[in-house]
């Protein structure tokens, strides 16, 4: 069965350094998607970045990047710069590979960026 | 096109009573899912739709949650004899049909809407 975990559950930044947010991930399958959503206090989940497991590089998208270790299993996402606005509930995620494709989300880190 | 829409963003009811949210998706968007998020925890998956099919339900979809897509366009999501353990954050995520996820061109990202609060007292 396919699992994702997020071990953090709260983590602290100062303004404008980086953090990491940890997530490791289990299936079976060799093709799979990975996925990073933020959550503000507003409810929304907005989607931040996707890795796909046969792409070489690493994926970014602005200050985002996601360090995918494929050996590893882990899938973490990398906030460069941090700001005020970034803080909130982040959730990797995991495309499940059946015809649904649906996601199965961990239980999230939530960050938190001090001025 | 304004994303994914949810209506009511907030609903407090009282247990017994039977509440209906509505999603509306993204127009293109063939596929359709609903979540349940509780506090503290990460979205999980009750049911989706591609068009007007309901095409597989969780178990965490009781008797009592009944969802629709007449016409493969807006769903809504029924839950009748509402229980305090039904309170939480209902998602509604809408995309396209799924490719192969191994490469970021199989992405079809999940495009989620803003929610619906639901409180049971």
């Amino acid at each position: 069965a396919q699992k994702i975990t997020q071990t953090q559950p709260g983590m602290f930044v100062q303004e404008k350094e980086a953090v990491t947010l940890d997530c490791t991930y289990d299936t079976s399958d060799q093709s799979y998607g990975l996925f990073w959503y933020k959550q503000p206090s507003s409810g929304e989940m907005i989607f931040l970045i996707y890795q796909g497991s046969y792409d070489e590089q690493n994926a970014t998208e602005g200050r985002y990047s996601l360090n995918f270790q494929k050996a590893r299993k882990s899938a973490n996402l990398v906030i460069s710069a941090s700001q005020l606005g970034d803080s909130a509930m982040y959730f990797c995620a995991m495309r499940v590979m059946d015809s649904s494709y649906k996601l199965i989300f961990g239980s999230g880190t939530r960050l938190l960026v001090r001025p | 096109d304004t994303g994914v829409s949810q209506d009511p963003r907030h609903k407090i009811t009282k247990r017994g009573q039977n509440v209906t949210f509505r999603c509306d998706p993204i127009s293109e968007h063939n596929r359709l899912y609903w979540y349940r998020q509780t506090l503290g925890q990460g979205p999980e998956f009750l049911t989706y739709f591609q068009n007007e099919a309901q095409l597989e339900k969780s178990r965490l979809l009781s008797d009592r949650f009944s969802a629709e897509r007449p016409k493969g366009s807006f769903s809504t999501l029924e839950i009748q004899r509402t229980e305090q353990g039904d309170s939480a954050m209902y998602l509604c995520a809408s995309s396209l049909a799924g490719t192969d996820p191994g490469r970021t061109s199989g992405a079809n990202v999940l495009t989620f809407g803003a929610g619906s609060r639901l409180t049971v007292l």
